[in-house]
């Protein structure tokens, strides 16, 4: 069955660029998404169609894709940005499909 | 601005059947889009469990559809989940979500989740 594999931890400082991958290998055709969730929050789109920011999302967070990996990049992470994040794409059959999620730490 | 609501039990013994709602409001139903339900077990990631379309149409987790069916009632702008046959590993926070058709599917609005512990 179709995955999305992403790493369970991403450690950064303050002000330094923070990256967490999906591998996917519907993703060459399939856009990917991200989500962030903070603890005990619901989540929070970030990202859609690969690189698109919803209104009221923070210009430091960006998207990007090459092959079978999609990356959210956080540029300058913050401490307020430290949150579990989630790629998100569809399967072959349209079916709602989420990653593992990577827990940012911001420290 | 469009607000989702879960409610229903927040305990459910084993093999009985867990039934949530999610009343929607500042969005009629009618109008379109699929309405979904996702969950996340404590610690855990999300999980899609399937979605509805206003006029009724489901499409459902191939994992859980042997015991999922979702129900809409436009007439009261809100849309329920029933999962039959629980155990423990269905303990989970529950989240009611609409579905955006855009290039792709994807979840925009997210209600608050509500968390629901399977036990005896």
């Amino acid at each position: 069955s179709y995955e999305l594999t992403q790493p369970p931890s991403v450690s950064v400082s303050p002000g330094q660029t923070a990256r967490i991958t999906c591998s996917g290998d519907a993703l060459p055709k399939k856009y990917p998404y991200w989500y962030q969730q903070k603890s005990g929050q619901a989540p929070v789109l970030v990202i859609y169609e690969d690189s698109k920011r919803p209104s009221g999302i923070p210009e430091r967070f960006s998207g990007s894709s090459s092959g079978t990996m999609a990356t959210l990049t956080i540029s300058g992470a913050q401490v307020e940005d430290e949150a579990d994040y989630y790629c998100y794409s569809t399967d072959s059959s349209g079916n709602p499909l989420f990653g593992g999620g990577t827990k940012l730490t911001v420290l | 601005q469009v607000q989702l609501q879960e409610s229903g039990p927040g305990l459910v013994k084993p093999s009985e059947t867990l039934s949530l709602t999610c009343a929607v409001s500042g969005y009629s139903i009618s109008s379109g889009y699929y309405w979904g339900w996702i969950r996340q077990p404590p610690g855990k990631g999300l999980e899609w469990i399937g979605s509805i379309y206003h006029s009724g149409s489901t499409y459902y987790n191939p994992s859980l559809k042997s015991r999922v069916t979702i129900s809409v009632d436009t007439s009261k702008n809100q849309f329920s989940l029933k999962l039959s046959s629980v155990t423990a590993a269905d303990t989970a926070v529950y989240y009611c979500a609409r579905l955006y058709s855009g290039y792709d599917f994807y979840f925009d609005y997210w209600g608050q989740g509500t968390l629901v512990t399977v036990s005896s």
